[in-house]
Protein backbone atom coordinates (compact mmCIF):
# COMPACT_ATOMS: atom_id res chain seq x y z
CA UNK A 1 0.00 0.00 0.00
CA UNK A 2 1.26 3.39 -1.00
CA UNK A 3 1.57 5.20 2.23
CA UNK A 4 1.93 9.15 2.48
CA UNK A 5 2.90 10.80 6.01
CA UNK A 6 2.79 14.13 7.41
CA UNK A 7 4.75 15.39 10.20
CA UNK A 8 2.27 17.16 12.10
CA UNK A 9 -1.69 16.25 12.53
CA UNK A 10 -1.97 19.80 14.24
CA UNK A 11 -0.02 22.72 14.21
CA UNK A 12 -0.32 25.89 16.14
CA UNK A 13 2.32 29.42 15.03
CA UNK A 14 2.19 32.45 15.61
CA UNK A 15 2.03 34.96 13.23
CA UNK A 16 5.29 35.81 11.40
CA UNK A 17 6.79 32.51 11.79
CA UNK A 18 8.25 30.60 9.78
CA UNK A 19 6.45 27.35 9.39
CA UNK A 20 7.65 23.89 7.59
CA UNK A 21 5.51 21.29 6.74
CA UNK A 22 6.85 17.94 6.03
CA UNK A 23 5.57 15.69 3.86
CA UNK A 24 7.04 11.51 2.85
CA UNK A 25 5.56 9.05 0.75
CA UNK A 26 7.16 5.53 0.68
CA UNK A 27 6.85 3.94 -2.80
CA UNK A 28 9.40 6.10 -5.31
CA UNK A 29 6.88 8.22 -6.80
CA UNK A 30 8.23 10.69 -9.33
CA UNK A 31 5.34 13.74 -8.47
CA UNK A 32 4.56 15.07 -5.42
CA UNK A 33 1.94 17.78 -4.55
CA UNK A 34 0.63 20.40 -1.55
CA UNK A 35 -2.97 21.64 -1.61
CA UNK A 36 -4.70 23.46 1.30
CA UNK A 37 -8.48 23.15 1.52
CA UNK A 38 -10.88 25.83 2.93
CA UNK A 39 -14.70 25.65 3.14
CA UNK A 40 -16.26 26.13 0.56
CA UNK A 41 -13.76 26.36 -1.71
CA UNK A 42 -12.43 22.80 -2.16
CA UNK A 43 -8.94 22.01 -2.72
CA UNK A 44 -6.71 24.53 -4.16
CA UNK A 45 -2.90 23.70 -5.38
CA UNK A 46 0.32 25.41 -3.74
CA UNK A 47 3.33 23.42 -5.33
CA UNK A 48 4.01 20.89 -6.91
CA UNK A 49 6.47 18.71 -7.84
CA UNK A 50 7.83 16.11 -11.12
CA UNK A 51 11.39 15.30 -9.61
CA UNK A 52 14.32 16.00 -7.06
CA UNK A 53 14.83 19.62 -7.01
CA UNK A 54 12.00 20.29 -9.67
CA UNK A 55 9.12 22.77 -8.66
CA UNK A 56 6.38 24.12 -10.17
CA UNK A 57 4.21 26.88 -9.09
CA UNK A 58 0.22 25.83 -8.49
CA UNK A 59 -2.79 28.06 -8.37
CA UNK A 60 -2.35 29.69 -4.71
CA UNK A 61 1.33 30.22 -4.69
CA UNK A 62 1.88 33.37 -3.13
CA UNK A 63 3.45 33.39 0.67
CA UNK A 64 4.75 29.57 0.42
CA UNK A 65 7.76 27.77 -0.75
CA UNK A 66 8.70 24.48 -1.22
CA UNK A 67 11.97 22.01 -1.03
CA UNK A 68 12.67 18.75 -2.64
CA UNK A 69 15.82 17.62 -1.71
CA UNK A 70 14.89 14.18 -1.59
CA UNK A 71 13.11 11.98 -4.16
CA UNK A 72 10.61 10.55 -1.27
CA UNK A 73 10.35 14.39 1.33
CA UNK A 74 9.02 17.31 -0.16
CA UNK A 75 8.46 20.38 1.91
CA UNK A 76 6.20 22.94 2.27
CA UNK A 77 7.40 26.17 4.07
CA UNK A 78 5.35 29.23 5.07
CA UNK A 79 8.01 31.91 5.15
CA UNK A 80 6.15 34.19 7.43
CA UNK A 81 3.35 32.93 8.28
CA UNK A 82 0.06 34.99 8.68
CA UNK A 83 -4.04 34.47 9.70
CA UNK A 84 -5.00 33.55 6.48
CA UNK A 85 -3.20 30.44 5.84
CA UNK A 86 -5.03 29.28 8.69
CA UNK A 87 -6.13 26.20 7.04
CA UNK A 88 -5.70 22.35 6.32
CA UNK A 89 -2.83 21.10 4.39
CA UNK A 90 -2.56 18.37 2.17
CA UNK A 91 0.42 16.02 0.57
CA UNK A 92 0.29 13.59 -1.87
CA UNK A 93 2.33 11.81 -4.60
CA UNK A 94 1.66 10.03 -7.63
CA UNK A 95 3.45 8.20 -9.90
CA UNK A 96 5.04 8.15 -13.41
CA UNK A 97 5.13 10.89 -16.16
CA UNK A 98 1.63 11.97 -16.19
CA UNK A 99 -0.07 13.87 -13.09
CA UNK A 100 -2.57 11.90 -14.72
CA UNK A 101 -2.41 8.99 -12.59
CA UNK A 102 -3.94 8.35 -9.58
CA UNK A 103 -2.95 10.67 -6.43
CA UNK A 104 -2.70 9.13 -2.85
CA UNK A 105 -2.92 11.30 0.34
CA UNK A 106 -1.40 11.95 3.14
CA UNK A 107 -3.88 12.62 6.56
CA UNK A 108 -3.56 16.20 6.36
CA UNK A 109 -1.77 18.98 8.53
CA UNK A 110 -4.65 21.27 10.16
CA UNK A 111 -2.58 24.43 10.66
CA UNK A 112 -4.02 27.41 13.06
CA UNK A 113 -1.99 30.92 12.59
CA UNK A 114 -2.43 33.27 15.95
CA UNK B 1 -12.89 28.93 -16.94
CA UNK B 2 -12.74 24.92 -15.87
CA UNK B 3 -14.82 24.51 -12.75
CA UNK B 4 -16.37 21.43 -11.03
CA UNK B 5 -19.66 21.43 -9.46
CA UNK B 6 -20.94 19.26 -6.83
CA UNK B 7 -24.54 18.82 -5.61
CA UNK B 8 -26.26 18.70 -3.16
CA UNK B 9 -23.91 20.11 -0.37
CA UNK B 10 -25.34 17.40 1.60
CA UNK B 11 -27.23 14.46 1.98
CA UNK B 12 -28.77 12.53 4.65
CA UNK B 13 -30.63 8.89 3.51
CA UNK B 14 -31.93 5.83 5.90
CA UNK B 15 -29.08 2.92 6.05
CA UNK B 16 -29.87 0.29 3.29
CA UNK B 17 -30.77 3.27 1.09
CA UNK B 18 -29.18 3.28 -2.70
CA UNK B 19 -28.27 6.86 -3.72
CA UNK B 20 -26.69 8.86 -6.51
CA UNK B 21 -24.06 11.47 -5.69
CA UNK B 22 -23.78 13.85 -8.76
CA UNK B 23 -21.05 16.01 -10.24
CA UNK B 24 -20.71 18.41 -13.27
CA UNK B 25 -17.73 19.79 -14.61
CA UNK B 26 -17.87 23.29 -17.39
CA UNK B 27 -14.67 21.97 -20.29
CA UNK B 28 -15.88 18.80 -21.12
CA UNK B 29 -12.14 17.92 -22.71
CA UNK B 30 -11.57 16.11 -20.04
CA UNK B 31 -8.78 13.86 -19.44
CA UNK B 32 -9.87 11.45 -16.38
CA UNK B 33 -12.16 11.85 -13.81
CA UNK B 34 -11.80 10.46 -9.98
CA UNK B 35 -14.17 10.08 -6.84
CA UNK B 36 -12.56 10.38 -3.25
CA UNK B 37 -13.69 10.13 -0.13
CA UNK B 38 -12.61 11.91 2.52
CA UNK B 39 -13.44 11.22 6.51
CA UNK B 40 -13.82 14.21 8.72
CA UNK B 41 -10.15 15.63 9.36
CA UNK B 42 -8.94 13.21 7.20
CA UNK B 43 -6.92 12.80 3.89
CA UNK B 44 -8.72 12.03 0.78
CA UNK B 45 -8.86 8.24 -0.21
CA UNK B 46 -9.27 7.50 -4.04
CA UNK B 47 -12.12 5.62 -4.89
CA UNK B 48 -12.37 4.67 -8.35
CA UNK B 49 -10.88 6.65 -11.25
CA UNK B 50 -12.51 6.57 -15.14
CA UNK B 51 -10.48 7.69 -18.23
CA UNK B 52 -11.89 9.84 -20.45
CA UNK B 53 -12.85 7.08 -22.90
CA UNK B 54 -14.41 4.91 -20.24
CA UNK B 55 -18.21 4.80 -19.55
CA UNK B 56 -18.21 3.55 -15.67
CA UNK B 57 -16.24 1.70 -13.85
CA UNK B 58 -17.32 0.08 -10.70
CA UNK B 59 -15.47 -1.04 -7.54
CA UNK B 60 -17.70 -3.12 -4.63
CA UNK B 61 -20.85 -1.43 -4.18
CA UNK B 62 -19.13 1.63 -6.39
CA UNK B 63 -20.37 2.63 -9.09
CA UNK B 64 -19.28 5.47 -11.28
CA UNK B 65 -20.53 6.97 -14.38
CA UNK B 66 -18.91 9.36 -16.68
CA UNK B 67 -21.28 11.60 -19.58
CA UNK B 68 -18.01 14.00 -21.02
CA UNK B 69 -20.69 15.17 -23.88
CA UNK B 70 -22.96 16.59 -21.25
CA UNK B 71 -20.72 17.05 -18.74
CA UNK B 72 -21.68 15.20 -15.88
CA UNK B 73 -20.58 12.09 -13.91
CA UNK B 74 -22.69 10.39 -11.03
CA UNK B 75 -20.98 7.92 -8.05
CA UNK B 76 -23.63 5.24 -7.66
CA UNK B 77 -23.70 3.88 -3.73
CA UNK B 78 -25.95 0.31 -3.31
CA UNK B 79 -27.31 -0.52 -0.20
CA UNK B 80 -25.60 2.67 2.05
CA UNK B 81 -24.20 1.91 5.39
CA UNK B 82 -23.14 3.95 8.31
CA UNK B 83 -19.73 3.18 7.24
CA UNK B 84 -20.53 5.04 4.23
CA UNK B 85 -20.61 8.44 5.73
CA UNK B 86 -18.22 10.77 4.69
CA UNK B 87 -17.74 13.57 2.25
CA UNK B 88 -17.33 12.53 -1.49
CA UNK B 89 -15.02 14.72 -3.75
CA UNK B 90 -15.16 15.17 -7.51
CA UNK B 91 -11.83 15.77 -8.97
CA UNK B 92 -11.68 16.19 -13.02
CA UNK B 93 -7.71 16.01 -14.83
CA UNK B 94 -7.07 18.34 -17.36
CA UNK B 95 -4.25 17.82 -19.82
CA UNK B 96 -2.81 20.36 -22.21
CA UNK B 97 -1.88 23.97 -21.02
CA UNK B 98 -3.98 23.02 -17.37
CA UNK B 99 -2.79 19.75 -16.64
CA UNK B 100 -3.75 19.01 -12.99
CA UNK B 101 -6.79 18.03 -11.17
CA UNK B 102 -9.41 20.29 -9.99
CA UNK B 103 -11.44 19.56 -7.40
CA UNK B 104 -15.24 19.79 -6.42
CA UNK B 105 -16.07 21.41 -3.33
CA UNK B 106 -17.48 18.01 -2.41
CA UNK B 107 -20.89 16.35 -1.25
CA UNK B 108 -20.71 15.71 2.62
CA UNK B 109 -23.06 12.31 2.64
CA UNK B 110 -24.91 10.91 6.33
CA UNK B 111 -25.77 7.62 6.42
CA UNK B 112 -28.29 7.21 9.13
CA UNK B 113 -28.66 3.76 10.86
Amino acid sequence: DVKVTQSSRYLVKRTGEKVFLECVQDMDHENMFWYRQDPGLGLRLIYFSYDVKMKEKGDIPEGYSVSREKKERFSLILESASTNQTSMYLCASSSGTSWSDTQYFGPGTRLTVL
Amino acid sequence: KQEVTQIPAALSVPEGENLVLNCSFTDSAIYNLQWFRQDPGKGLTSLLLIQSSQREQTSGRLNASLDKSSGRSTLYIAASQPGDSATYLCAVFYGGATNKLIFGTGTLLAVQP
